[in-house]
């Protein structure tokens, strides 16, 4: 059984400052995909980032990349430079091949503040 | 805006009632799911359809039914449904199901069941 774990609830953090976001996971599987997901109060789901088991480099995109240490199971979220409408729930996400590659099971997401 | 679109946004049904929840994409994608989420939980899976046919159904209580008329459109049918049922509707769609393809959710239908 798969287990993903985010051990920050919530989170308050000064606009222009980066904000680390841990996930850390259980799986016996070498292979799976790992998201993250951004999730604002009005409800959307937005897609920030995807790093794959196999992949050699960090997944970057903009201010957000993804510090992936494989042999700790862990796929922590850096966003730089936050911005007020950074304030959001984020969930760490993961599929795996055994299960389907399109069933996504989510962590319990961390709620982040950005103050000014 | 989001590339899907759900509607209605919200809804209020009793437990005797049939509704739909409607949910549309344009971008070409032929996956697309069915997660209920409560307040201040992570999304669950309930349904996928890849190319048009159910590929997984996660044990959810017939009172659910999913339909996929056609690579664009997702429903979910409601029927009979009880108060725990109350919760955000989310679809999302993805090129396919395979590995590496992010899920495009929609905003969701805030669902309350009287």
């Amino acid at each position: 059984a798969q287990k993903i774990t985010q051990t920050q609830p919530g989170m308050f953090v000064q606009e222009k400052e980066a904000v680390t976001l841990d996930c850390t996971y259980d799986t016996s599987d070498p292979s799976y995909g790992l998201f993250w997901y951004k999730q604002p109060s009005s409800g959307e789901m937005i897609f920030l980032i995807y790093q794959g088991s196999y992949d050699q480099q960090n997944a970057t995109e903009g201010r957000y990349s993804l510090n992936f240490q494989k042999a700790r199971k862990s796929a922590n979220l850096v966003i730089s430079a936050s911005q007020l409408g950074d304030s959001a729930m984020y969930f760490c996400a993961m599929s795996f091949p055994k299960e389907s590659w399109g069933k996504l099971q989510f962590g319990a997401g961390t709620q982040v503040v950005v103050t000014p | 805006d989001t590339e899907v679109t759900q509607t209605p946004k919200h809804l209020v049904m009793g437990m005797t009632n049939k509704k739909s929840l409607k949910c549309e994409q344009h971008m070409g994608h032929r996956a697309m799911y069915w997660y209920k989420q409560k307040a201040k939980k992570p999304p669950e899976l309930m349904f996928v359809y890849s190319y048009e046919k159910l590929s997984i159904n996660e044990s959810v209580p017939s009172r659910f039914s999913p339909e996929c008329p056609n690579s664009s459109l997702l429903n979910l049918h409601l029927h009979a449904l009880q108060p725990e049922d109350s919760a955000l509707y989310l679809c999302a769609s993805s090129q396919d199901s395979g590995k590496g393809q992010p899920q495009h959710f929609g905003d969701g239908t805030r669902l309350s069941i009287l």
